[in-house]
């Protein structure tokens, strides 16, 4: 039962390059997003997907794109990383909402440094 | 707009002993869930403990209990008889209805230390 699985683990890469995180969920859970989690901000929602193909924006969408064409796969790219985009990310996902009790299940999060 | 509110950045408690994170929040919706999180050290985020703004009675599981009170905008995390392994980041977060699933708004958090 691997459950949501996310890589890198961790990532160093410098300002201006590409960088894509990846996140896999094997329950097959309608519901995917990305988090970031920054000292003193909590998580902070980025982009989330209801279904493969439909994708839209949380609360900090600049500078991130994100695909969705398999419904077990939401990969999270940084186009043009900056230093700001240095964080902890993580990936999550839930049940299509028929019942909004159920909690939404976290990767172990990729630790991203950009220098 | 939604907001959740936790102004306890650190605790401390000794082992055996109950602590309450604090939680409150704002919202104009009047259905709303309210979820716990915990963080350990090694980073993953494990799901707690959940109340729905209709729900008759204060959520429990295990050691874990809601103090939910609706009046104040308040949802506590009360841990009882605390151990070691509790030591951690604590996060309280409000469902937002995204089309027909939602996603989590949260706290920043308190850290939570026991001490033997």
């Amino acid at each position: 039962d691997a459950g949501i699985t996310q890589s890198p683990r961790y990532k160093i890469t410098e300002t201006g390059r590409q960088v894509t995180l990846m996140c896999h969920q094997t329950w097959s859970h309608s519901y995917m997003f990305w988090y970031r989690q920054d000292l003193g901000h909590g998580l902070r929602l980025i982009y989330y997907s209801a279904a493969a193909d439909i994708t839209d924006k949380g609360e900090v969408p600049d500078g991130y794109v994100v695909s969705r064409s398999k419904t077990e796969n939401f990969p999270l790219t940084l186009e043009s990383a900056t230093r700001s985009q240095t964080s902890v990310y993580f990936c999550a996902s839930s049940e299509w909402g028929t019942s909004q009790n159920q909690p939404q299940h976290f990767g172990d999060g990729t630790r991203l440094s950009i220098l | 707009a939604q907001k959740i509110t936790q102004t306890q950045p650190g605790m401390f408690v000794q082992e055996k002993e109950a602590v309450t994170l604090d939680c409150t929040y704002d919202t104009s919706d009047p259905s709303y869930g309210l979820f716990w999180y915990k963080q350990p050290s090694s980073g993953e985020m494990i799901f707690l403990i959940y109340q729905g703004s209709y729900d008759q009675q204060n959520a429990t599981e295990g050691r874990y209990s809601l103090n939910f009170q609706k009046a104040r905008k308040s949802a506590n995390l009360v841990i009882s008889a605390s151990q070691l392994g509790d030591s951690a980041m604590y996060f309280c977060a409000m469902r937002e209805i995204k089309g027909s699933g939602y996603a989590l708004n949260f706290g920043k958090g308190t850290s939570l230390l026991v001490t033997p």
